[in-house]
């Protein structure tokens, strides 16, 4: 079956403007998770939805960063005036319920902002 | 606050020579611990979960064991083909379902 997607897989930007980043979850799994890796680093929590809620989002940095998943499958991580330190790696992973279920994750989208 | 430490950062190894990486983690009451294998421009693969001290997992020339407050991955024999990157993380029993990850340990084994 097919694994985690996300798309665009490279995505450049210009400091300040808006961008989306998409995951396609495997189907059937409830829990989604979103990562941000930057170089030689190992993935940074910032957010955990249970079916269409988010249920931790302790990890986002501040307030230009927010996610949807309004029916419980393809998550969207959106964020607003974009900064250049917002340049990394951003993964989706995925899971058949929470807690320690296995993750599995995506490719991840490459994200540069100019 | 919950922490996950890897040592060393960096590991090169000849093929056939075994050795361990290090996963060191402070955290409120552990509900689980992960291995993960991840290579250039991919996201990571699970590996193991490790849920009390002195549980052991095995596959292939990998090895997860788990104290209370260390995990070490033990790689018997390598071949160069595991050449990748090695994450651990946790989750706490408090902390809801967020996943703390360690910096990783690059391993290159040389043929």
């Amino acid at each position: 079956g097919a694994g985690v997607s996300q798309t665009p897989s490279n995505k450049v930007t210009e400091k300040g403007k808006y961008v989306e980043l998409r995951c396609d979850p495997i189907s059937g799994h409830t829990a989604l998770y979103w990562y941000r890796q930057s170089l030689g680093q190992g993935p940074e929590f910032l957010i955990y939805f249970q079916g269409t809620g988010a249920a931790d989002d302790s990890g986002l940095p501040n307030d230009r960063f927010f996610a949807v998943r309004p029916e419980g499958s393809v998550s969207t991580l959106k964020i607003q005036r974009t900064e250049r330190g917002d340049s990394a790696v951003y993964l989706c992973a995925s899971s058949l319920g929470p807690g320690t279920d296995t993750q599995y994750f995506g490719p991840g989208t490459r994200l540069t902002v100019l | 606050e919950d922490q996950v430490t890897q040592s060393p950062e960096a590991l090169r190894l000849q093929e056939g020579e075994s050795s361990s990486l290090n996963c060191s983690y402070t955290v409120s009451g552990l509900r689980g611990l992960f291995w993960y294998r991840q290579d250039p421009g991919k996201g990571p693969e699970f590996l193991f979960t490790l849920y009390s001290a002195g549980e052991e997992k095995e596959k292939e020339r990998l090895k997860a064991t788990l104290t209370k407050k260390e995990s070490f991955l033990h790689i018997t024999a390598p071949k160069p083909e595991d050449s990748a990157t090695y994450l651990c993380a946790v989750q706490a029993r408090t902390g809801g379902f967020k996943t703390i990850f360690g910096a990783g340990t690059r391993l290159f084994v040389k043929a």
